[in-house]
């Protein structure tokens, strides 16, 4: 059974980079064609959707985020990785990886990990 | 503010039946048959229970349906239950490989 592990460092300070790893247990990140993605929710809010990963490392980002965001992916590892630059508070949330459901692109999430959460604060 | 319009909150008694809107625009709701529905229990993730606006996956009772009219997306509770109590949240594919979320909605069993 496919399981999703995400891994953080729960606080960032102001400006720095959050980095949250997802790992992928029960089965091949690329022996698929899934497109593997990252969604945060800050405490009492609701969802968003930050970016998606595709094995073959074909990503695509929240429009609103794109410029501080870069997802990135580790077959060998079966891990797929975020990083959000310049952080402020406004990013502390939960952040959860997730899989779409088979024949879904990144419309729809039905694996998802426990989430993590990162605080950004001094 | 949420890309989809969802109302705070819904309630309803165990055994009636409850319906939550997503009202988005012809960009993203309107225009594509990618709806999602969520249900997210407190301190847990979400867990889908809707995808491309009426297929329900495995697991997922029969009482969660859905449908699409315009640029609103509905889901509808059938039968309800204390445990269908939660936080429900939709999803709509916005083009440009671009997707949104509603603000979510509290459902309440009564």
């Amino acid at each position: 059974q496919l399981q999703l592990q995400e891994s953080g460092p729960g606080l960032v300070k102001p400006s720095e980079t959050l980095s949250v790893t997802c790992t992928v247990s029960g089965g091949s990140i690329s022996s698929s064609s899934y497109y593997w993605g990252w969604i945060r929710q800050p405490p009492g809010k609701g969802l968003e959707w930050i970016g998606s990963i595709y094995y073959s490392g074909i990503t695509y980002y929240n429009p609103s985020l794109k410029s501080r965001v870069t997802i990135s992916i580790d077959t060998s590892k079966n891990q797929f990785s975020l990083e959000l630059r310049s952080v402020t508070a406004a990013d502390t949330a939960v952040y959860y990886c997730a899989r779409p459901p088979v024949g879904a692109t990144l419309d729809a999430f039905d694996i998802w990990g426990q989430g993590t959460m990162v605080t950004v604060s001094s | 503010q949420s890309a989809l319009t969802q109302p705070p909150s819904a309630s309803g008694s165990p055994g009636q039946s409850v319906t939550i809107s997503c009202t988005g625009t012809s960009s993203d709701v309107g225009a594509y048959n990618y709806v999602s529905w969520y249900q997210q229990h407190p301190g847990k993730a979400p867990k889908l229970m809707i995808y491309e606006v009426s297929k329900r996956p495995s697991g997922v009772p029969d009482r969660f349906s859905a449908s699409k009219s315009g640029n609103t997306a509905s889901l509808t509770v059938s039968g309800l239950q204390a445990e269908d109590e939660a936080d429900y949240y939709c999803s709509s594919y916005a083009g440009s490989n671009n997707l949104v979320f509603g603000g979510g909605t509290k459902l309440t069993v009564l």
